[in-house]
Order: C-alpha cells, then sequence, then structure tokens
C-alpha cells in the first residue's frame, strides 16, 4: 500500500523567508512524528502527534518551529524566518501508536537555506 | 532520557568481508531497540527490532543483532557484506511499551557504510 508521503522532496529558500512541509502519513496511522536530519547529526526528534491528544513538541528547536496536524491526518510543519542552520533533511514518520508498533518513514524534504 | 551512541561513523569493507557496527544506549529501563537502514536515494526502513525474547533478533538481508543487556549494547552483524549494503545505518531505542511521544524513538548520529566491490 501507500506509504508515508512527503512534499516538496527538494525546497531551496532564502534566508529569513517562510516555508511549509508537508506531510501524508499512512492511512489509519494515529501517531506522527517530525525529525530532522543533519550532516553528521543523526536523527534529531522535532515533534508528535497522536490522535487528537496535544502534540509533544518538546523536541522544536526554537519557536520559528511550528506544526499542525489537521483531522488527524495530514501535517504540516513550518519555519518562519529560515536560518542557514536549518539547512537539513526533515523527516516525517507515521506509526499505527499502539504499543510497540514501529514508524515508518517517508522520503524527507531537503531544506536548503541560502 | 534515553541516548544512543554508534561508535563508528564511517566503515569502509570490500565484499565477502564481515560486519559488525556497533550500538550502545543509555537507559535505566527496559528499552525496545531497532536498526534501521537508509539506502542511497531512499527512506529510513526499519532493518530489525527487539523487544523482548531471545537476544538474537534476525531482520532481512541476512542481517542480525545481539542484545546483550549486561553492556547496553545492540551490535549489528552480517557474515559476508554485498555492494548493495552499502547505506547509513542508525541504532535506535525507545522504552519498552511505548508508542512514541516522550518515549519516541532516540537515534544514533549513524554510520555510513561503504562496500566496495
Amino acid at each position: 500500500g501507500a506509504g508515508v508521503s512527503q512534499s516538496p522532496s527538494n525546497k531551496v529558500t532564502e534566508k529569513g523567508k517562510d516555508v511549509e512541509l508537508r506531510c501524508d502519513p499512512i492511512s489509519g496511522h494515529t501517531a506522527l512524528y517530525w525529525y530532522r536530519q543533519s550532516l553528521g547529526q543523526g536523527l534529531e526528534f522535532l515533534i508528535y502527534f497522536q490522535g487528537n491528544s496535544a502534540p509533544d513538541k518538546s523536541g522544536l528547536p526554537s519557536d520559528r518551529f511550528s506544526a499542525e496536524r489537521t483531522g488527524g491526518s495530514v501535517s504540516t510543519l513550518t519555519i518562519q524566518r529560515t536560518q542557514q542552520e536549518d539547512s537539513a533533511v526533515y523527516l516525517c514518520a507515521s506509526s499505527l501508536g499502539v504499543r510497540n508498533s514501529p514508524l515508518h518513514f517517508g522520503n524527507g524534504t531537503r531544506l536548503t537555506v541560502t | 532520557a534515553q541516548s544512543v551512541s554508534q561508535h563508528n561513523h564511517h566503515v569502509i569493507l570490500s565484499e565477502a568481508a564481515s560486519l559488525e557496527l556497533g550500538c550502545n544506549y543509555s537507559y535505566g529501563g527496559t528499552v525496545n531497540l531497532f536498526w534501521y537502514v537508509q539506502y542511497p536515494g531512499q527512506h529510513l526502513q526499519l532493518l530489525l527490532k527487539y523487544f523482548s525474547g531471545d537476544p538474537l533478533v534476525k531482520g532481512i538481508k541476512g542481517f542480525e543483532a545481539e542484545f546483550i543487556k549486561s553492556k547496553f549494547s545492540f551490535n549489528l552483524r552480517k557474515p559476508s557484506v554485498q555492494w548493495s549494503d552499502t547505506a547509513e545505518y542508525f541504532c535506535a531505542v525507545n522504552a519498552a511499551g511505548s508508542g512514541g511521544g516522550a518515549d519516541g524513538l532516540t537515534f544514533g548520529k549513524g554510520t555510513h557504510l561503504i562496500i566496495q566491490p
């Protein structure tokens, strides 16, 4: 079946501009995660949504980062006033949200801030 | 909070060589352990996982990993690597029984494996 879909696959933006990254999780997956993958830094947890519960925003690096999930499905990660250090691959993952359910990752959005 | 350490950031091997990638974690409780693989240009895929039971787990493509609780380790092994194993490998851990959130997966920084033909 369809996997996790992210768009755009690549995004180049100028410093100071806002960007929106989109994630379509696997149908029926109630849990959705955003991670950031920077060169040499591995995967950094950003934010987590589970059903209708308040999201866990503990990983967001600054108040320029925000995310929402509409209707329990599609999620948008917004970065305001982008900085060069925001350049990374932003990965979305979803899971069934039940005990021990594995994550399924999208292909990511490669963000380059010039 | 948990943390994961992967000791080798870059590994270069020849085809047919044996592979062992180290992974150590720190966490005070019971854990689930994972290895994910990211082939060039592709998304992260689950290679294998350990939840409980037999500490030697087998995954796809001939990979296996052994959970050694006393050493807080979950090293990935393969007896004979192939050129197609060239990829980035990530070890990850979360608290046993978690569905995510504050107990979501914590990843290591990854090991870039290059197999030379």
